[in-house]
């Protein structure tokens, strides 16, 4: 069964801090790797997408990818407490259209 | 604007009956797909469908029914085999492997 993992969290950082989100994944030959924020009773939106190995910055976003070690991140820079939200991971499934979500992990940014 | 629309936004269900939930998306996106959240838990994949007239089964697609006759439309059936269906269940659209997801706002099903 492949798999992404997520911690649960709650993840808190104070107003202006740095968030650090992780997550691992299973499948070898994932190639497309995404991350989706979702406000509490909100659908999930895309926030960022990474295939290469690196780092990938869009505004205060960051993520970062490293197929050795199957690890995906997201750095939120001076985190807001709009940026409340759980963060989900999602790899893309090789071979097919599917994605694999992790549960999420819970952002909270104390004002 | 280009979208997802789910509908209802609410729907209550009674014990034995089936109810479709609606899904229409004006993206021009080939494959489209279903899926279960529960509180506190990650995506479920219900059903999904690559082309028009063909269809998948996801991880949990037990109880549930799809249809796929417009590149448009990919309506979800809960039918009474389905034993614990309150969820929040979420469509979403994709126009390949590489560009991830486009999400619904949703419908929150309840079992009264």
């Amino acid at each position: 069964q492949k798999e992404v993992e997520q911690n649960s969290g709650p993840l808190s950082v104070p107003e202006g801090a740095i968030a650090s989100l992780n997550c691992t994944y299973s499948d070898r030959g994932s190639q497309s790797f995404f991350w989706y924020r979702q406000y509490s009773g909100k659908s999930p939106e895309l926030i960022m997408f990474i295939y290469s190995n690196g780092d990938k910055e869009d505004g205060r976003f960051t993520a970062q990818l490293n197929k050795a070690s199957q690890y995906v991140s997201l750095l939120i820079r001076d985190s807001q407490p709009s940026d409340s939200a759980t963060y989900l991971c999602a790899v893309n499934e090789s071979g097919t259209y599917k994605y694999i979500f992790g549960t999420g992990t819970r952002l909270k940014v104390l004002a | 604007d280009g979208g997802i629309t789910q509908s209802p936004k609410y729907l209550f269900r009674k014990e034995g009956q089936n109810v479709t939930l609606s899904c229409e998306q004006n993206l021009n996106h080939d494959a489209m797909y279903w899926y279960r959240q529960d509180p506190g838990q990650g995506l479920r994949l219900i059903y999904y469908s690559q082309i028009v007239n063909d269809f998948q089964k996801g991880d949990i697609a037990e109880g549930y029914s799809v249809s796929r006759e417009k590149k448009e439309s990919f309506p979800l059936t809960v039918t009474s085999a389905q034993k614990n269906p309150t969820a929040f269940y979420l469509c979403a659209s994709s126009q390949g492997a590489d560009y991830g997801y486009t999400f619904g706002s949703g419908t929150r099903l309840t079992v009264v």
